[in-house]
C-alpha cells in the first residue's frame, strides 16, 4: 500500500465547477505539500500545510492531522487550472518527502 | 533570482554511457533534492542534502547512481553505466531556509529529460 494515496486519479470538470482533490497518508508527518505540474512538465509548489487551512486566490488547502487527510479545492475552475496536482508529505521520522501519484485535472471550457 | 537551474534540459545517450545531470539551487537555500519521475512510478525521491551533506540516499536505485554536492551552489547526479530503464525526467529542487519547519518552501527546477537508448 502506498504511504500517500490521492483520489481521484483523473478528473474532468466543466469550467466554473468546484473541484476537490483528496490526499490520505499513513505515516506521521511534519508537513504536507500540494504541488502543481503543468503539461509542459514544470512543477510549482502551491501550499505547505502543517495544520488548518490555507487560501491563495481560488485555491484552498485543508489538512486534518488526526484523520491523516488533506484536500485541495479549486473554486470557479478554469481551463488554465488543467494540470497534475501532487500531494507530498514530509515524513516526521525520516525527514524526506513522499509523493502521491498525482491527480490529473482537465477543465473543459 | 533565476530559480533552480538544471542542465541539460534534454539528454539522449546510449546504454552504457555515463550521464551527468547538474543542478544549481537558489542562493541561500540549504536543502537540495534530486527526484525522478516516470509514468509508472510517479515522482520518487532519490537523495537529499542538507547543508551540502547527504542526509538520505535510500531512494538511489543502484550503485550506478551517485550524487555529490561539493558546495552550496552546485550538485551533480551521475549515472554510470546508464541503462534504458533509467529513462525518466530528473528534477532537482531546493528548500528555503526553514526547511523542515512550518516556513519551508520548495522550488523545483525545470527537469532533465533523460532518454537512454
Amino acid at each position: 500500500k502506498n504511504e500517500v494515496e490521492q483520489s481521484p486519479q483523473n478528473l474532468t470538470a466543466q469550467e466554473g465547477e468546484f473541484i476537490t482533490i483528496n490526499c490520505s497518508y499513513s505515516v506521521g508527518i511534519s508537513a504536507l505539500h500540494w504541488l502543481q505540474q503543468h503539461p509542459g512538465g514544470g512543477i510549482v509548489s502551491l501550499f505547505m500545510l502543517s495544520s488548518g487551512k490555507k487560501k491563495h486566490g481560488r485555491l484552498i488547502a485543508t489538512i486534518n492531522i488526526q484523520e491523516k487527510h488533506s484536500s485541495l479545492h479549486i473554486t470557479a475552475s478554469h481551463p488554465r487550472d488543467s494540470a497534475v496536482y501532487i500531494c507530498a508529505v514530509r515524513s516526521r521520522s525520516q525527514g524526506n518527502l513522499i509523493f502521491g501519484k498525482g491527480t490529473k485535472l482537465s477543465v473543459k471550457p | 533570482d533565476a530559480g533552480v537551474i538544471q542542465s541539460p534540459r534534454h539528454e539522449v545517450t546510449e546504454m552504457g554511457q555515463e550521464v551527468t545531470l547538474r543542478c544549481k539551487p537558489i542562493s541561500g537555500h540549504n536543502s537540495l533534492f534530486w527526484y525522478r519521475q516516470t509514468m509508472m512510478r510517479g515522482l520518487e525521491l532519490l537523495i537529499y542534502f542538507n547543508n551540502n551533506v547527504p542526509i538520505d540516499d535510500s531512494g538511489m536505485p543502484e550503485d550506478r547512481f551517485s550524487a555529490k554536492m561539493p558546495n552550496a551552489s552546485f550538485s551533480t547526479l551521475k549515472i554510470q553505466p546508464s541503462e534504458p530503464r533509467d529513462s525518466a525526467v530528473y528534477f532537482c529542487a531546493s528548500g528555503s531556509r526553514g526547511f523542515g519547519t512550518t516556513n519551508e518552501k520548495l522550488f523545483f527546477g525545470s527537469g532533465t529529460q533523460l532518454s537512454v537508448l
